[in-house]
């Protein structure tokens, strides 16, 4: 049972645009939703977290919008450069010991 | 400072044997987890252990165990290998016992082959 389902799979932008990955959850006690960027031979890195206390939450060239109603929350990657060419996965967790649930991944490719 | 440090990065075992891989956190974190990762998927949970005990256990068979030690350096052990292990595996530690709490710091992972 996959808790946090990913879209999409890929993802092709040229250089200049704007990249988005959606993720949709059913636990409604995930109440932390970080965003991990991994790059090829290393391990995955927090690029940017929620709470469900907001909406949005922008860091340099990186948003995240939030729709507690509709359970959905999506990354947001603003003039997309070829050095953010990585895998994405979104995550959700609860409070307490429960561990980061992890999407599937976006492989985002950004062409020049 | 350092950052997780995982050994070996890469191995390559065949069916039935045994693996051990290692993780050292950053230092002053307290919390160790381990998740798997198979080519195209994302990390899975397998064990958390905060203060030398173990706090959360993934759906994983009893093949997979684990420790923590003192100095908060972790083992990930596996049993009666089978192909289908072959896999990134991925230590994280935090300062907190929660992955709620804040961030979770990889490292580079252990990529395990299993012929």
């Amino acid at each position: 049972q996959q808790q946090v389902k990913q879209s999409p799979q890929s993802l092709i932008v040229q250089k200049g645009g704007i990249s988005i990955i959606n993720c949709a959850y059913e636990n409604t006690a995930f109440d932390y939703f970080p965003w991990y960027q991994q790059f090829p031979g290393k391990g995955p890195a927090l690029l940017i977290a929620i709470r469900p206390d907001v909406s949005e939450k922008k860091e340099g060239r990186f948003t995240i919008s939030f729709n507690k109603s509709a359970k959905q929350f999506s990354l947001h990657i603003m003039d997309s450069q070829p050095g953010d060419s990585a895998t994405y996965f979104c995550a959700a967790s609860s409070r307490g010991n429960t561990p980061l649930v992890f999407g599937k991944g976006t492989r985002l490719s950004v062409i020049a | 400072d350092a950052g997780v440090t995982q050994s070996p990065t890469h191995l390559i075992k065949t069916r039935g044997q045994h693996v051990t891989l290692r993780c050292s956190p950053i230092s002053g974190h307290k919390s160790v987890s381990w998740y798997q990762q198979v080519l195209g998927q994302g990390p899975q949970f397998i064990f958390q252990y905060y203060e030398k005990e173990e706090r959360g256990r993934g759906n994983f068979p009893d093949r997979f165990s684990a420790r923590q030690f003192p100095n908060y350096s972790s083992e990930l052990n596996v049993n009666a290998l089978l192909l289908g292990d072959s896999a990134l595996y991925l230590c994280a530690s935090s300062l907190w016992h929660s992955a709620n709490t804040g961030e979770l710091f990889f490292g580079e992972g252990s990529r395990l082959t299993v012929l």
